[in-house]
């Protein structure tokens, strides 16, 4: 297991809503990044936070946003749900500065209705 | 077109065979690179860095062309359990971060 943990696992939401994703990264991460896998599809970067800032975003709109707390540990928040954002978030912690690959939590699986 | 494109797959092989995974990627200025391995329902795991120089884990063995911008992946002596898909990743620097995917291949590997 790499220690990565999100919850929750699965939601289900109606278009229009938002919806808030959390991911506790690695011990001795700093790093920790998004992303959105649809289905059949390899993950899209959505954006990264290191050390509680934005640093690097991909192709998504603005209703998609984040947080890093102190702690390391990260929100993903999406405002004004659509039924294409259905998917699964991952999210992976790595450290910064140094060697290691990124390293992801289960993800969680969002359903749009 | 993707920056990071695979074969298409999926790969439907018998235990015991020699499978070749093939990834060609764009941007030139990748700097790492890396095969991830992802189970049904579940999160990719990394499987194994790639290097210029070429690697070897076990049955399996990545290779990097930088002047071609082409990465593979060989599978030896495949075994049931090898049955996943198997994502090729590229990223812009020196440190793993900013990962860009490739839609992946899927592997079934037949008794």
């Amino acid at each position: 297991e790499t220690g990565v943990t999100q919850s929750p696992t699965h939601l289900i939401k109606t278009r229009g809503q938002q919806v808030t994703l959390r991911c506790s990264s690695q011990s001795g991460h700093n790093t920790v990044s998004w992303y959105q896998q649809a289905l059949g599809q390899g993950p899209q970067f959505i954006f990264q936070y290191y050390r509680e800032e934005e640093n690097g975003r991909g192709n998504f709109p603005p209703r998609f946003s984040g947080l890093q707390f102190p702690n390391y540990s990260s929100e993903l928040n999406v405002n004004a749900l659509e039924l294409d954002d259905s998917a699964l978030y991952l999210c992976a912690s790595s450290s910064r500065g140094g060697a290691e690959t990124q390293y992801f939590g289960p993800g969680t699986r969002l359903l749009v209705l | 077109r993707k920056e990071v494109e695979q074969d298409p797959g999926p790969f439907n092989v018998p235990e015991g065979a020699t499978v070749a995974f093939n990834c060609t990627y764009s941007n030139s200025a990748s700097q790492s690179f890396f095969w991830y391995r992802q189970d049904c329902r579940k999160e990719p795991k990394l499987l194994m860095s790639v290097y210029s120089s070429g690697n070897e884990d076990g049955r399996f063995t990545a290779q990097l062309n930088r002047a071609s911008q082409y990465i593979s992946l060989l599978i030896r002596d495949s075994k049931l359990s090898d049955s996943a898909t198997y994502l090729c990743v590229v990223s812009r620097d020196n440190y793993g971060q900013n990962f860009v995917f490739g839609p992946g291949t899927r592997l079934s590997v037949l008794p």
